[in-house]
């Protein structure tokens, strides 16, 4: 078990271009959350699947962003046309649903510079 | 819903000295409560859990969180600290069905040699 990978660890786009990311989970975890961190603030929570269903998603993901999770494994975020407040860590993190709750596990992050 | 303080942005402590990171939260529901250390530039990783089971909870590399309920506090504590704990920790709160986490902004940790 290689835990959580995310690719790339880091992107810089120029404004207006279009950035996708990618999220491959612990293999049997059925749960998948994104994540979003600013420079010195806590994790803000984005959107999360369960298998291949999104079920939530946050107020912070615009109708630029889109996430999706095909056959229940691996995911992406895509953002469109970047803007500069788009320029932040995407954390991908993934967990098993037991009965005494989950424990999820987080990848390394994606950082992102829009410039 | 649910939120998560943390008090002090910045702690300061001497090698050796007892660590103190403290953390309140608010939640509807049972709240299963966590903390994270984050490194530079890494991801986010797990110290330790209260899933409502004991309410002392020990973690990795030393550290402790009492839950109480009465004070709506889950501080973490490290006897002695070492110089590689110097990191930014989080506390987290999670409940309800989505089970995503609500963090609190962080304490970033300085140990003084």
């Amino acid at each position: 078990d290689t835990g959580v990978s995310q690719d790339p660890r880091h992107k810089i786009t120029k404004r207006g271009q279009n950035v996708t990311f990618r999220c491959d989970p612990i293999s049997e975890h059925n749960r998948l959350y994104w994540y979003r961190q600013t420079l010195g603030q806590g994790p803000e929570f984005l959107t999360y699947f369960q298998n291949e269903a999104q079920l939530e998603k946050s107020r912070l993901l615009s109708d630029r962003f889109s996430a999706e999770r095909p056959k229940g494994s691996f995911s992406t975020l895509e953002i469109q046309r970047t803007e500069q407040g788009d320029s932040a860590m995407y954390l991908c993190a993934s967990s098993l649903t037991t009965p005494q709750g989950t424990e999820a596990f987080f990848g390394q992050g994606t950082r992102l510079t829009v410039v | 819903a649910q939120s998560v303080t943390q008090l002090g942005s910045h702690v300061s402590v001497s090698e050796g000295a007892l660590v103190l990171l403290r953390c309140n939260y608010s939640s509807s529901v049972p709240p299963y409560l966590f903390w994270y250390v984050q490194y530079p530039n890494q991801g986010l990783q797990l110290l330790l859990k209260y899933t409502s089971a004991a309410t002392l909870v020990k973690g990795i590399n030393g550290f402790e969180a009492e839950f109480k309920k009465s004070e709506t506090s889950f501080h973490l504590t490290k006897p002695s600290a070492h110089m590689s704990d110097a990191a930014e920790y989080f506390c987290a709160v999670s409940g309800g069905g989505a089970q995503k986490l609500v963090f609190g902004q962080g304490t970033r940790l300085t140990i003084n040699p």
